[in-house]
Order: structure tokens, then sequence, then C-alpha cells
């Protein structure tokens, strides 16, 4: 499978834990997003990397969230001291951005996600 | 900031019905408009739309743009109970920033 991939599927955590996400873009893919989705609502973006780069933080991301994409490859999503308003579906998407004349961007294809659920 | 609305919040029809999704956007430096079918999991690509008044097609879906009004819609024909999905429609700055998406369609499909 060449999709985007996300693990774990799935996280049941006590308030006050930390949890760390992982996503594995498309190989030739140059940017990596995160968004989060909650219940009835359409994902919202959190941050995003070009390459190893972060380039854009949403001012929803929390001093508690970090991200990091060392190699420019994998993603990591850390949330620190968690707490039940974290419980969301956090969402990865990769795209390929080149440039042609101006900058130009494939869609956005996103993974199956990680649903986070803090007690 | 940037915003994008999407109406109605949830739609019933019966199968064999057509029914047409709305999305209007406010997005600064507005690049591109995309629609997206979300059933358990992952939104799926559907549609980017760059250009005002050409129509893009797949199947029996099909999505137009128009960039002075600010709107889009997403039509579907001859509507089957595999449609039934969210529909999200996102507005992207650039080629290659964020999308802004809207609260979805919530779109049912009745045997």
């Amino acid at each position: 499978d060449t999709g985007v991939s996300q693990n774990p599927r799935h996280k049941i955590t006590k308030r006050g834990q930390n949890v760390t996400f992982r996503c594995d873009p498309i190989s030739e893919h140059n940017r990596l997003y995160w968004y989060r989705q909650t219940l009835g609502q359409g994902p919202e973006f959190l941050t995003y990397f070009q390459n190893e780069a972060q380039l854009e933080k949403s001012r929803l991301l929390s001093d508690r969230f970090s991200a990091e994409r060392p190699k420019g490859s994998f993603s990591t999503l850390e949330i620190q001291r968690t707490e039940q308003g974290d419980s969301a579906m956090y969402l990865c998407a990769s795209s390929l951005v080149w440039w042609a004349g101006g900058a130009r961007g494939s869609p956005l294809h996103f993974g199956n996600g990680t649903r986070l659920t803090v007690t | 900031e940037d915003k994008v609305v999407q109406s109605p919040l949830s739609l019933v029809v019966h199968e064999g019905d057509t029914v047409t999704l709305n999305c209007s956007y406010e997005v600064t430096n507005f690049r591109s408009l995309l629609w997206y079918k979300q059933e358990k999991k992952a939104p799926t690509f559907l549609f980017m739309l760059t250009s005002s008044g050409i129509e893009k097609k797949s199947g029996r879906l099909s999505s137009i743009l128009d960039k002075k009004e600010l709107f889009s819609i997403l039509n579907i024909t001859a509507t089957q109970t595999g449609d039934s999905a969210i529909y999200l429609c996102a507005g992207r700055e650039s080629a290659g920033n964020m999308l802004t998406f809207g609260g979805g369609t919530r779109l049912m499909v009745k045997p």
C-alpha cells in the first residue's frame, strides 16, 4: 500500500499522559500536514512541513503539541499532558509541491487517522 | 480569517435522486477548491478546481467553480446507497499551502 499510513489507529489514554502519533506519507511527497477532526466538523489545520522544515503552525497548536519530521520522511505528533478536549481524530496528509513558472501542488492525500480518546 | 461554509448540513434522498451540494468560501490568496468524500476514515479526493466555469466530471459526480461569486457546487446524479458519506469542500490559499475545510454535508441515500 503506497498511501499515507498512520499509527496507531486508536489510542486511549488518561488525562495528563503524553501520547505520540506517527505518520508515513506517500514517499515522493515533500509536504506533510497534520489536521484534527472532531465529530460533526471538518478537519482543522494544525501544522505542515516542507521536507523537514515546519513552515506553519495554527494557533490551535498549543504549547503542549509538538510535531517533527526529522529526516523529511515520516512525522510524529506529540501531545503532552493530554486533556479531555484533545479527544479527536488526528489526520495526516501529504502532497507534492513543485515549481514550474510558479508553485504547483497536487491534492492532499489523507491517511486513515489516529483516533485519540482522553479519559 | 479564511472561512468555508457548506450547505445543507445534511441531506436524505432516495436512490436515483440527483443532489446538489453547495460550498462558499472566503480564502485569502485563493488558489483552488477541493472536494473530498469521507466515509468512515480518511477523506478521499474527488476534485480540484482552479478555473471558473470549467466543469469537472467523474462518473455520476461533477463539480464547478465560480470565482466571481466565491462558490462551488458538487452534483451527484442517479445516487446510490454507496454515495452515503460526508462530503467536504476545502479552499486552498496557494499551490502548496494547507486547506481550510468546511463543516461538511452529510448525505444519506436510502434504498
